[in-house]
């Protein structure tokens, strides 16, 4: 079945550091990737999505790309702020027929920047 | 706000009672999915509807139903409750049309077995 690989962390980093969350997936045919991230006490919010092979995405500083020869999604920042602490969760959809996209999510990543 | 409403947000029960968690999916959403939050489990999808018809099922136990309603919100019943189901309950939904297969995530709803 489809899996979903994340270092688990936690990471902890200074304020301006660059940031590197590895994820590698299990899945058949070119399922879409996504990063979400967690805020304490707070739902997920979707943080940026690729859905083909060397799609990048990007969102508020954040980028990753799909490889698919690596079969990896690795989340990048050039530069952290605090206000980045949260927990970063790797997910993929997979590349069903029909409508069922259910979302297979890896461990999560605690990650705490520090000014 | 991702536009998703779950209630209540918190929930405080004993063990063997039944409890009702309700979901709203973003507007014109036809796809609602819910997952549970738990510290040894991760997160795991238990069970999507589309359209009011039940999708797919994922880990979910036979103590659980859900159901979506013509309006599309959706409830999800967990009765016979264990000490083990505390956990947090999101719901998540999706236009549910092909390419487009982002989800957008509820705030969740507590719940804790006492």
């Amino acid at each position: 079945g489809n899996s979903v690989t994340q270092m688990e962390g936690p990471v902890t980093l200074s304020e301006e550091a660059f940031l590197t969350i590895n994820c590698t997936y299990t899945a058949t045919g070119y399922p879409s990737l996504f990063w979400y991230v967690q805020y304490p006490g707070e739902g997920l919010q979707l943080l940026l999505k690729a859905t083909k092979a060397d799609d990048k995405g990007s969102n508020k500083g954040f980028e990753a790309t799909y490889r698919k020869e690596t079969t990896s999604f690795h989340l990048e920042k050039g530069s952290v702020q605090v206000s980045d602490s949260a927990v970063y969760f790797c997910a993929l959809s997979p590349n069903s027929g029909g409508s069922n996209y259910k979302l297979t999510f890896g461990k999560g990543t605690l990650l705490t920047v520090n000014p | 706000d991702s536009g998703v409403t779950q209630t209540p947000k918190h929930l405080i029960t004993a063990t063997g009672q039944r409890v009702t968690l309700r979901c709203s999916p973003r507007s014109g959403d036809l796809s609602v999915y819910w997952y549970q939050q738990s510290l040894d489990q991760g997160l795991q999808f238990l069970i999507q509807y589309y359209n009011g018809e039940e999708r797919a099922k994922g880990n979910i136990l036979e103590r659980f139903s859900a159901q979506q309603f013509p309006d599309l919100h959706s409830e999800l019943n967990l009765s016979s409750l264990e000490l083990g189901d505390s956990a947090l309950y999101f719901c998540a939904s999706s236009p549910g049309t092909s390419g487009t297969r982002e989800q957008y995530f509820g705030p969740g709803t507590r719940l804790t077995v006492t």
